[in-house]
């Protein structure tokens, strides 16, 4: 059974940087799509990019200015560095794995959700 | 702001049958498959629908989707009191190269 354990720090101060860190268990970090959502307090889903194994990465055009995805494959770990916050970041974010896998064959969709982290960002 | 749309809100009562429905474009649902998830409050989303409108194991075949050119919808049959949550759409975009979600709809069962 593959689990997603988020940690990261939960409060920052304008200006710094997000550093959150998602580390998988039960399954390797190979050969898959590691994805990073936010949800700002009672609004919708907001996806802001992904990882595949390989390090290429896609992210959402109005956050691309300040995002950088990594991971370490020796610790089955990625991480999401989001720049420059502003109250506007506030959201709890949520690490995913990007396919469903069955009878030996991977489909599009986050199947696999860390328990979210809730960010803050306030002077 | 979300590039696929959906009802703010659907209900229906105990064994009703609810759709939702999922409006984007050919960038999006018109060229690749849709996702549906369920979140219920203060938890992470649940997948609900992958590929060609397949279930996970463990989702209740009462739960189906389906798709038509740049609309999809999700149909949820025997309405069941635990079936009240959120509910968002979501697809790849070939325009943005990204992954968008829909505006989400949420379910109350009456």
């Amino acid at each position: 059974q593959v689990q997603l354990q988020q940690s990261g720090p939960g409060l920052l101060t304008p200006s710094e940087t997000l550093s959150l860190t998602c580390t998988v268990s039960g399954g390797s970090i190979s050969d898959h799509y590691w994805n990073w959502i936010r949800q700002p307090a009672g609004k919708g889903l907001e996806w802001i990019g992904r990882i595949y194994s390989s390090g290429a990465t896609s992210f959402n055009p109005s956050l691309k200015s300040r995002v950088i995805m990594s991971l370490d494959t020796s610790k089955n770990q990625f991480s999401l560095k989001l720049s420059s916050v502003t109250a506007a970041d506030t959201a709890v974010y949520y690490c995913a794995r990007g396919e469903y896998c069955t009878s030996g064959r991977c489909y599009a969709g986050l199947a696999y959700w860390g328990q979210g982290a809730q960010v803050t960002v306030s002077s | 702001q979300s590039v696929l749309t959906q009802p703010p809100s659907a209900s229906g009562t105990p064994g009703q049958r609810v759709t939702i429905s999922c409006s984007g474009s050919s960038s999006n649902i018109g060229s690749n498959t849709v996702n549906w998830y369920q979140q219920l409050p203060g938890t992470a989303p649940k997948l609900l629908i992958y590929g060609l409108n397949q279930r996970p194991s463990g989702v209740p075949e009462r739960l189906s989707g389906s798709k038509s050119g740049t609309s999809a919808s999700l149909a949820i049959s025997g309405l069941q009191s635990e079936d009240e949550a959120e509910y968002y759409c979501a697809a790849w975009d070939d325009s943005l190269d990204g992954y968008v979600f829909g505006t989400g709809t949420t379910v109350t069962v009456l």
